[in-house]
């Protein structure tokens, strides 16, 4: 069973406030690594999808580093809105040929006016 | 934004009644995922789909049932809605390689009397 584990599980920050956050998974048989924005009541939206060590990728305000050797990827949001409120979801994806993910429980972001 | 509907999004049932959850695509994808997510916890596989006419259970182990008769409707079925169904389901379609993100849908609550 491959375990994917976010922390911190809830943070609340102040506008204007950057954050970051993790995102741990298995080191060996990495294929890819995705992070989702789920908004209440709302689909969960794509973020990014890392494939290559020391990935970076960037989207506005927010952006994300992956270590697939140390089997780690950060989240950082610069300038938090309150907007950016949501649960940020990581997922999985091993080598092999199926294409299941596996998902960590999220990292609930609150971000005060 | 991805086309991926699922009807309905909220729904209080009796036990024992039969339920059919919608979901359907309009992006031509052949992969199709069924995902159930209790409060705080991850995001948990049941069953996929690879292409009309192909079903696979999932990593958790549901009573639940789908189908896929035609490549946009992937419906899920419980034959005999019990309290211990009570959770939300999201469906995700995907197409093209594995690196590909999966688009979601809202997501139905369901509430079992």
């Amino acid at each position: 069973i491959l375990n994917v584990e976010q922390s911190p599980q809830s943070l609340h920050v102040q506008e204007g406030d950057s954050t970051n956050f993790t995102c741990s998974f298995p080191s060996s048989n990495f294929y890819a690594l995705h992070w989702y924005r789920w908004e209440t009541a709302k689909s969960p939206e794509a973020l990014f999808v890392m494939t290559l060590n020391g990935d970076e990728k960037k989207k506005g305000r927010i952006s994300a580093t992956l270590n697939t050797k140390e089997g780690y990827s950060y989240l950082y949001i610069k300038g938090s809105q309150p907007e950016d409120s949501a649960t940020y979801l990581c997922a999985f994806k091993s080598g092999g040929s199926n294409y299941k993910l596996t998902f960590g429980k999220g990292t609930l972001l609150t971000v005060n006016p | 934004e991805a086309d991926i509907y699922q009807t309905p999004r909220y729904l209080v049932i009796g036990t024992g009644k039969k339920i059919t959850l919608e979901c359907s695509q309009t992006m031509g994808h052949d992969k199709m995922y069924w995902y159930q997510q209790d409060p705080g916890m991850e995001l948990h596989l049941i069953h996929y789909s690879y292409g009309v006419n192909s079903t696979e259970k999932g990593d958790l182990s549901s009573e639940s049932t789908v189908s896929r008769i035609r490549t946009e409707h992937f419906p899920l079925t419980l034959e005999s809605a019990r309290p211990s169904h009570t959770s939300q389901y999201l469906c995700a379609s995907q197409q093209g390689e594995k690196r590909e993100t999966q688009y979601f849908g809202p997501g139905t609550r369901l509430l079992v009397l």
